[in-house]
């Protein structure tokens, strides 16, 4: 069974710091790992999918990596804003369409 | 990106009550698509992958009786939860893959909140 961690599960940083958020799973045998934002209270929004032939995907100030050998994959964000508050999630797809969910780490970007 | 809609955003209901909620694609269509169930403060939790046209298939330890799933057309899918109890309150998560060169990206509806009294 896959099993997915992210740590930390909270992280507090000023405005400007970059962000690293960390992510782990225990099958390497993935498709593909997704990476989401969750407000409070609301659906999550993808932010960016690696394909399991990939090593990072970019899209503006965030930057994904994945190494699919060791398990892990990281989010970068730069230049942390207020706006980035959110939980992130990171999901992993074996060969069908079930994704499987890490906790999701909390972000809090003090102004 | 892919749209999917829920409805309704929010629901509270008597205990022994059933609650329906829906959930769209609204410019694709889905022949699958996944219900899960987000508990405060935790992650999300698959509990059903919904096929149009067959039956639903449920993850170890969800009541297909409670919870009902009905994948009526290419771009609607239910979820009742029959007789339903406080234990049922939760946040609850359809999504729906998008196929083709998008490499199934999975797009994700907005979420219901039920809360049973």
């Amino acid at each position: 069974k896959q099993e997915v961690t992210q740590i930390p599960a909270a992280l507090s940083v000023p405005e400007g710091e970059n962000l690293v958020l960390n992510c782990s799973f225990t099958d390497s045998a993935i498709y593909n790992l997704q990476w989401f934002r969750q407000d409070p209270g609301k659906g999550l929004t993808s932010l960016l999918l690696i394909q399991s032939s990939q090593r990072e995907q970019t899209s503006g100030r965030l930057n994904a990596s994945l190494d699919k050998s060791s398990g892990r994959s990281t989010l970068y964000i730069a230049a942390s804003q207020p706006g980035d508050s959110a939980t992130y999630l990171c999901a992993v797809r074996p060969s069908d369409y079930k994704l499987s969910f890490g906790a999701g780490t909390t972000v809090t970007v003090r102004a | 990106g892919a749209v999917v809609s829920q409805h309704p955003s929010w629901v509270i209901c008597k205990s022994g009550t059933s609650v329906k909620i829906e959930c769209r694609s609204l410019d694709f269509q889905a022949t699958t698509m996944f219900w899960y169930r987000q508990f405060p403060k935790q992650s999300l939790m698959l509990m059903a992958t919904s096929n149009e046209g067959s039956k639903a298939t449920y993850e170890q330890g969800v009541e297909k009786d409670k919870f009902l799933i009905n994948h009526a057309s290419l771009t609607l899918s239910t979820l009742t939860v029959t007789s339903a109890h406080p234990e049922d309150s939760s946040f609850y998560i359809c999504s729906a893959p998008l196929a083709g060169i998008s490499y199934n990206e999975q797009f994700f509806g907005p979420g219901t909140r039920l809360t049973v009294l």
